[in-house]
């Protein structure tokens, strides 16, 4: 069980609007930690695609945007395509036990 | 441009340890800027994090695994390793080297005052454990 908590699957039509949550808790996005996103093709590495909430790496388009709010943050994926069909991370760090790098369990996103 | 390149086996029998390797080329893992993590990703399931090295040699581990992860870094080398002893079958998994990069200064590992990701990924490697 993953100490970020994201919703199994997600899904929407393509040109569509769709959002993935990730929600924490006081010990990691509650207490100030910021929250990273990657997307992963299956048999691939994932690849990094908001960092600092809300902040794109360079070549990431601006399709993709991410926001926080108190233990919880969010992924926004706008004008839907084929191929952006894969499973999405959210990535945080946590404080308890010394400290850790944590993870959500991944939210598989299906375009119709 | 930046690589990570896994190396080491693809077996290991129970009881035994893990060992694996990242090349990095494209950049130097001195950077100060940077950390340089382990993480796993077992069939059908999420990412872990099992650790973190600095060029100097200091790591910071996954609570759940410190007791049997090793992480060590060769400068000379451009490259840092990985040690799981004791392996189960539970530690079946893609194994993926990535770099931890800072986009602020980073004065702690703790992340609490400047933004940071694994901006760079090694293509992960496959490994099982079994007799």
């Amino acid at each position: 069980q993953s100490v970020l908590t994201q919703p199994p699957s997600v899904s929407g039509a393509p040109g569509q609007r769709v959002a993935i949550s990730c929600t924490g808790s006081t010990s990691n996005i509650g207490a100030g930690y910021d929250v990273q996103w990657y997307r992963q093709f299956p048999g691939t590495a994932p690849k990094l695609l908001i960092y600092g909430n809300n902040n794109r790496p360079s070549g990431v388009p601006d399709r993709f945007s991410g926001s926080k709010s108190g233990a919880s943050a969010s992924l926004v994926i706008t004008g839907l395509r084929a191929d952006d069909e894969a499973k999405y991370y959210c990535h945080s760090y946590d404080t308890r036990l010394g400290g850790s790098e944590i993870f959500g369990g991944g939210t598989e996103l299906t375009v119709l | 441009q930046l690589q990570l390149q896994e190396s080491g086996p693809g077996l290991v029998k129970p009881s035994e340890t893990l060992s694996l390797t990242c090349s990095v080329s494209g950049d130097s893992v001195s950077g100060t800027a940077y950390y340089w993590a382990w993480l796993r990703q077992a069939p059908g399931k999420g990412l872990e994090w099992i650790g973190s090295v600095f060029y100097t040699g200091t790591t910071f581990y996954n609570p759940s695994l410190e007791s049997r992860a090793t992480l060590s870094i060769d400068t000379s080398a451009n490259q840092f390793s990985l040690r799981l002893h004791s392996v189960t079958a539970a530690d079946t998994a893609v194994y993926y080297c990535a770099r931890r990069r800072s986009y602020g200064q980073a004065n702690t590992y703790n992340p609490i005052s400047y933004y940071y990701a694994m901006d760079v990924w090694g293509q992960g490697t496959a490994v099982t454990a079994s007799s």
